[in-house]
């Protein structure tokens, strides 16, 4: 699988944005970048997926960039419950039935 | 409303003894997953199904088995074999029809040694 890299931590004030960076340069062309997060003490939850076009939805959006070598989880106003490990993962759809590969992902703290 | 359930919350086990972990899910998917994830760390893959009555070893099923015998249940059970078995478990399922579906995942067991 290909891998990505995220900071380890990054910190944000409540109500404003927050962009998460991922780098992935050895992204295939089938390679589908997903978003997941983890509040503490529960499981990962979806966030957003993307192929190469930007995506946005009610949690979040995604910023892919032209080369797909990286990408930027965008939250446009942080809360505090937006305070957990965010994950990017890189996901090939040809091996529909694998799991998801999670590395240690970025904890996001968000103060008031 | 629809969902995953992992019972029991936490878990401990004595030396020598094996223990099952359940995880139900109604949202009618094929596919479920075991993950092990310990302090500080990301999620690594025990075990794998993709359809009832088989099932696919991940990066680290030594000491661990599973069944699946309803397309629902996916239970885990943690064998003497394992040795550091303390750990925060989760099970996860998916829809593999219509490209691309999400994982959706439990709240987790958490297994402590006495």
């Amino acid at each position: 699988d290909a891998k990505t890299t995220q900071p380890n931590s990054m910190e944000s004030n409540e109500e404003e944005p927050v962009h998460l960076p991922c780098n992935h340069s050895t992204i295939s062309g089938t390679d589908y970048i997903h978003w997941y997060r983890q509040l503490p003490s529960q499981g990962p939850e979806y966030v957003i997926h993307g192929l190469t076009s930007n995506v946005n939805n009610r949690m979040a959006s995604l910023a892919i960039a032209e080369d797909r070598k990286s990408s930027t989880l965008i939250l446009h106003r942080a809360t505090l419950r937006d305070a957990a490990v965010y994950y990017c993962i890189l996901r090939d759809e040809s091996n529909s039935g694998y799991a998801l590969n999670f590395g240690k992902g970025t904890s996001l703290l968000v103060t008031p | 409303d629809g969902g995953i359930t992992q019972s029991p919350k936490y878990l401990f086990r004595k030396e020598g003894q094996n223990v099952t972990l359940s995880c139900e899910q109604n949202l009618n998917h094929d596919a479920m997953y075991w993950y092990r994830q310990d302090p500080g760390q990301g999620l690594r893959l025990i075990y794998y199904s993709q359809i009832v009555n088989d099932f696919q070893k991940g990066d680290i099923a030594e000491g661990y088995s599973v069944s699946r015998e309803k397309k629902e249940s996916f239970p885990l059970t943690v064998t003497s074999a394992q040795k550091n078995p303390t750990a925060f478990y989760l099970c996860a399922s998916r829809r593999l029809q219509g490209g691309n579906q999400p994982q959706h995942f439990g709240d987790g067991t958490r297994l402590s040694i006495l």
